[in-house]
């Protein structure tokens, strides 16, 4: 099952610019995750928000969680051609040991 | 940070064949575990939960007699995909909580199934 939906699907910046990506999901939520997948690689853990928060940053990194609108945003300042990945959200339930339900993803370029 | 560790990165196997893919995490113990599958361009799909000591807990699509889960230790979890057809073929991925209810999932690198 997958929780909901990324937009925008693809996104292609030049360096230095701003990417933003949205993220929204259906159900209540312990707290919600972003994650970073190079092309054919594992999972890296990026930025998790807890239901409780609405804005969390971490270096470039700034995330942003709506749980009215059951939404989050995930924005990259200054990006460099080494953010080119795709990014995910990831929720679990409100109970405990859930697995994680990820979105659709964002597949983002960044060109030099 | 916790490590889970899985293996093979990459097979690649004739039509008919089983693969055994391991899942380990290496500095904690991990009672759930999480089998994902990833098709190209496309976002991870919960496929099963891991339980150690039990059965496996199946998403709905998934054939459990397809992809055998065995959950025997803390720290194992493997996944079989038994008479492998080109269809399976497929990113495959694992995640561990550290404790029951930790926050965050750690993920094995992943297993690129190829079946010719």
């Amino acid at each position: 099952s997958q929780q909901g939906e990324e937009d925008p699907q693809a996104l292609s910046i030049q360096e230095g610019e701003n990417a933003t990506m949205n993220c929204s999901y259906k159900t209540s939520i312990n707290n919600l995750q972003w994650y970073r997948q190079n092309s054919g690689r594992g999972l890296v853990h990026l930025i998790l928000i807890r239901s409780n928060e609405r804005e969390k940053h971490s270096g470039r990194l700034r995330v942003t969680l709506d749980t009215s609108k059951k939404s989050s945003s995930l924005l990259i300042t200054a990006s460099r051609a080494a953010d080119t990945a795709s990014y995910f959200c990831a929720t679990d339930g409100d109970q405990a040991g859930t697995a994680l339900i990820f979105g659709k993803g964002t597949t983002l370029s960044v060109s030099s | 940070g916790a490590v889970v560790s899985q293996h093979p990165s990459r097979v690649i196997c004739k039509s008919g064949t089983s693969v055994k893919i391991e899942c380990r995490s290496l500095d904690f113990q991990a009672t759930t575990m999480f089998w994902y599958r990833q098709f190209p361009k496309q976002s991870l799909m919960l496929m099963a939960t891991s339980n150690e000591g039990s059965k496996a807990t199946y998403e709905q699509g998934v054939e459990k007699d397809k992809f055998l889960i065995n959950h025997a230790s803390l720290t194992l979890s493997t996944l079989t995909v038994t008479s492998a057809h080109p269809e399976d073929s497929s990113f495959y991925i694992c995640s561990a909580r550290d404790g029951v209810s930790g926050e965050k999932l750690f993920f094995g690198s992943g297993t690129q199934l190829s079946v010719l």
